[in-house]
């Protein structure tokens, strides 16, 4: 497809479970951004990518989450342990350039809304 | 400590009449603002943008206003239609393309 594809689309998870959430990003590009959306609330800055490289995960809210993208295309989110506050709705974001250069609109996936119970 | 604020959670327009959404932010190192626009069960969707050095930004029927010494944006839909009914986000980051800081969201409903 043309856009950014998240899957899956649904999860519940039971506490204490490890999730794993996939982000297709729109081909060739550069930037990916992960950002986390709690119900009723707007999206929160989660970690970046550049290609492969993580350049910030200051939003990561503990060491339970982690990301990567190894290849410089698709990338994971990965919750171990989840518990009843990482229930959200996860968005995965991608543009085409480089921060302050030109093509630097962010297109967003569908998400990929986590329930835990 | 909420960088990016929108105040009105919500805000009902008569179909062809104007819809102002608001929003204020904090921080003094944000240089680019957004609107996205999201429907439920949807990503948020890139509506218009500004950067700091300018105070307006037209696209079609909607138009951006930048003041940047009140840190205040506001988005203009005019005229509005039912199909802009949807949440409205505004965003701000300290350069083109670098992480955004969201504000709460408006939700909009235009009434035909």
């Amino acid at each position: 497809g043309a856009g950014v594809s998240q899957s899956p689309r649904y999860k519940v998870a039971k506490r204490g479970q490890d999730v794993a959430l996939r982000c297709d990003p729109i081909s060739g590009h550069v930037s990916l951004f992960w950002y986390q959306q709690a119900l009723g609330q707007g999206p929160e800055f989660l970690t970046y990518f550049q290609n492969e490289a993580q350049l910030d995960k200051s939003g990561l809210p503990s060491d339970r989450f982690f990301a990567e993208r190894p290849e410089g295309s698709v990338s994971t989110l990965k919750i171990q342990r989840t518990q009843q506050e990482d229930s959200a709705v996860y968005l995965c974001a991608s543009s085409l350039g480089l921060a302050g250069t030109m093509n630097t609109e962010a297109f967003f996936g569908q998400g990929t809304r986590l329930t835990v119970v | 400590d909420q960088q990016v604020k929108q105040n009105s959670p919500s805000l009902s327009v008569q179909e062809g009449r104007i819809s102002i959404l608001n929003c204020d932010y904090t921080n003094s190192m944000f240089d680019y603002f957004l609107w996205y626009k999201k429907y439920p069960a949807e990503g948020p969707t890139f509506l218009i943008s500004i950067s700091s050095i300018k105070d307006k930004n037209e696209d079609g029927r909607f138009t951006v206003f930048l003041n940047k010494s009140a840190k205040h944006l506001s988005l203009h839909i005019v005229p509005s239609q039912p199909g802009d009914s949807a949440v409205y986000f505004c965003a701000a980051s300290q350069a083109a393309g670098n992480k955004l800081t969201f504000g709460g969201g408006t939700r909009v409903l235009v009434k035909p």
